[in-house]
This record gives C-alpha cells, sequence and structure tokens, in this order.
C-alpha cells in the first residue's frame, strides 16, 4: 500500500535552473496539495488541486507552477530556482476537502538551491 | 482560520503521560480541532480530531473544555518513538484544503 509517493528523494540544483517535482497517490483522492517546510518551521501551502485539470494558489504561491493531468498525480515546478527556495516539499492528498478528511503525506522531498 | 498557540517543546521520559495544550482563542462555532504528528524525515500524520468534549483512540485522547477556547491532546505512557513534532489545527468543516500549520510542539522523550 504506497499511499503517497514523492520523486525524487533528494535534488541539488543551480540558481536558475529548473525543475519538476513528482507527486502520485494510489488512493483515488480528490484532493492534492503541495507545501514546503523550512527547518524548525511548520508547512506552508504552496499550490493544491480539488480535482483532475484544476488548480489553485496556496499561502505561497510565487515562483511555482502545478499541475494536475491525471487524477493520481500532482506536479510541482520550479521556473528559475532561486536559494529562498531550499527547503522540504511535501505532498500530500484527501479524498475531499473537509477538514475531517486526514491529509495523507508522503516522506518529502529535500530540494537544495546553490 | 483560527490561530492557535503551543508551546515550542516538551520534555518527558518513558512511560509517562504526556499532555500538550492547544490555545485557539478565537475559535469559531464551526471549527474542529485537528491534531497531526510528524517523525523526523517524515510528512506529518493525522492523529486524533475532534468538537468538543472528549475524543479517543487508539493513539491519544483529546479534552476539549466547554468554551473551547484550548484543547489538550493526551498522550498516554509514551516511549521513546512518540518523540516527534505535535501540530494543533483549528478550522471549519470546510477548510480541509486550506490548513495552516504553526511551529508544532516539539516533543522530545528520554528514555
Amino acid at each position: 500500500n504506497a499511499g503517497v509517493t514523492q520523486t525524487p528523494k533528494f535534488r541539488v540544483l543551480k540558481t536558475g535552473q529548473s525543475m519538476t517535482l513528482l507527486c502520485a497517490q494510489d488512493m483515488n483522492h480528490e484532493y492534492m496539495y503541495w507545501y514546503r517546510q523550512d527547518p524548525g518551521m511548520g508547512l506552508r501551502l504552496i499550490h493544491y488541486s480539488v480535482g483532475e485539470g484544476t488548480t489553485a494558489k496556496g499561502e505561497v504561491p510565487d515562483g511555482y507552477n502545478v499541475s494536475r493531468l491525471k487524477k493520481q498525480n500532482f506536479l510541482l515546478g520550479l521556473e528559475s530556482a532561486a536559494p529562498s527556495q531550499t527547503s522540504v516539499y511535501f505532498c500530500a492528498s484527501s479524498s475531499t476537502g473537509h477538514i475531517n478528511q486526514p491529509q495523507h503525506f508522503g516522506d518529502g522531498t529535500r530540494l537544495s538551491i546553490l | 482560520l483560527a490561530k492557535t498557540t503551543q508551546p515550542i517543546s516538551m520534555d518527558s521520559y518513558e512511560g509517562q503521560e504526556v499532555n500538550i495544550t492547544c490555545s485557539h482563542n478565537n475559535i469559531a462555532t464551526n471549527d474542529y480541532i485537528t491534531w497531526y504528528q510528524q517523525f523526523p524525515s517524515q510528512g506529518p500524520r493525522f492523529i486524533i480530531q475532534g468538537y468538543k468534549t472528549k475524543v479517543t483512540n487508539e493513539v491519544a485522547s483529546l479534552f476539549i473544555p466547554a468554551d473551547r477556547k484550548s484543547s489538550t491532546l493526551s498522550l498516554p505512557r509514551v516511549s521513546l518513538s512518540d518523540t516527534a513534532v505535535y501540530y494543533c489545527l483549528v478550522g471549519d468543516k470546510n477548510a480541509g484544503n486550506m490548513l495552516t500549520f504553526g511551529g508544532g510542539t516539539r516533543l522530545m522523550v528520554k528514555p
């Protein structure tokens, strides 16, 4: 039972490079989310999706783009990486947006921008 | 979404009961209280949720007083594996897609 799988687990980029983080879930969930977590801090919502083909901005969307072409996948793109985007990125999914439906998280992608 | 305040850190010893209190003075009538647990190098994991009084599951208990301005997560007889960060979140039933994780409480369980 895989749950939420994030690829890659680690990555080092140079300033200005681009990359895409992949999130895949096998629970048939409608909602998917991307968060970032800086050292010693809580999670901040970047973007989320309420269903296939939809995306919406979260708390800190600048510098990121997302796509949800397939229900099971949610992609996070960095167009031109900056050192301020060094962080741990978590993907999550839930069956609905109702607060009593818990979010299921992946184990994170650790991204360093030099 | 209602703002929450938790202690930054707590220490405990194996076998003790741990109580982590979260303040949410401006909680709204329709808000639920949810707790997540995060182990090092992992994503957060849902622990428990409640609206009022007491909720208990196999992992923890959640105590909510009548005024609902605070809540207490209770972990019975903690072990070293309970060392983690615990987040208290408050929001109404439709806020699930805009959860706000604050800094959480870092619980260190010592042998």
